[in-house]
């Protein structure tokens, strides 16, 4: 069974920095582009960030690009978010997510951890 | 980057009747060398992650019930509930993933009428 599991979220101040960590299994990790998606408190779903499968190229979402970087360690099963100099508006669930392996066509995420609640706030 | 708008908003149906979401891209995401749409569907349960249904925009997830489908092409597309059940009573989002940053509709809340 494809388990995705966060972990790192908590509350910090404006100008903070937290590292999610999103441990997968089930499946092999190594061969899957990996995204972070948010939704913040009742509102729907951001694309925050994705990384092909060997770690190589990474996306952001330009509301993010400068202050987060994705990362991941294949040897370990981790999908990483370094978040820094948070700000209210990063308050949100992250989630992890897969994405198909298809040649690089496929663009949807499937599935999804359960996510894990950052607070930026005083 | 392409916006994906979602009508209605909220939608209320009765148990057993059909509901149909409507999820506009701002662009075409239509592939003319592959003729795919690059559209999902997604169900999200409160204090869940959101759930794949459907992708290329018609073909459902395996274990997705056949009450739901999926359809349109181009910018226009449509999610189908053909007989709604109370576990469907939820949130949808569309996504796009022609391009990046792929994007998300803001998500149409389904209600028993």
């Amino acid at each position: 069974e494809v388990r995705l599991l966060e972990s790192g979220g908590g509350l910090v101040q404006p100008g903070g920095s937290l590292r999610l960590s999103c441990a997968a299994s089930g499946f092999t990790f190594s061969i899957y582009a990996m995204s972070w998606v948010r939704q913040a408190p009742g509102k729907g779903l951001e694309w925050v960030s994705g990384t092909s499968a060997s770690g190589v190229n990474t996306y952001y979402a330009e509301s993010v690009k400068g202050r987060f970087t994705i990362s991941r360690d294949n040897s370990k099963n981790t999908l990483y978010l370094q978040m820094n100099s948070l700000r209210a508006e990063d308050t949100a669930v992250y989630y992890c997510a897969k994405v198909p392996y298809c040649g690089g066509d496929c663009g949807w995420f499937d599935p999804w951890g359960q996510g894990t609640l950052v607070t930026v706030s005083s | 980057d392409i916006v994906m708008t979602q009508s209605p908003e909220s939608l209320a149906v009765s148990l057993g009747e059909r509901a149909t979401i409507n999820c506009k891209s701002s662009q075409s995401i239509l592939y003319s060398s592959n003729k795919k749409n690059y559209l999902a569907w997604y169900q999200q349960k409160p204090g869940q992650p959101p759930k794949l249904l459907i992708y290329w925009a018609s073909t459902r997830e395996s274990g997705v019930p056949d009450r739901f489908s999926g359809s349109g092409s181009g910018t226009d597309f449509t999610l189908t509930i053909s007989s709604l059940q109370a576990e469907d009573v939820t949130v949808y989002y569309c996504q796009q993933y022609y391009s990046s940053p792929p994007t998300f509709g803001q998500g149409t809340k389904l209600e028993i009428k």
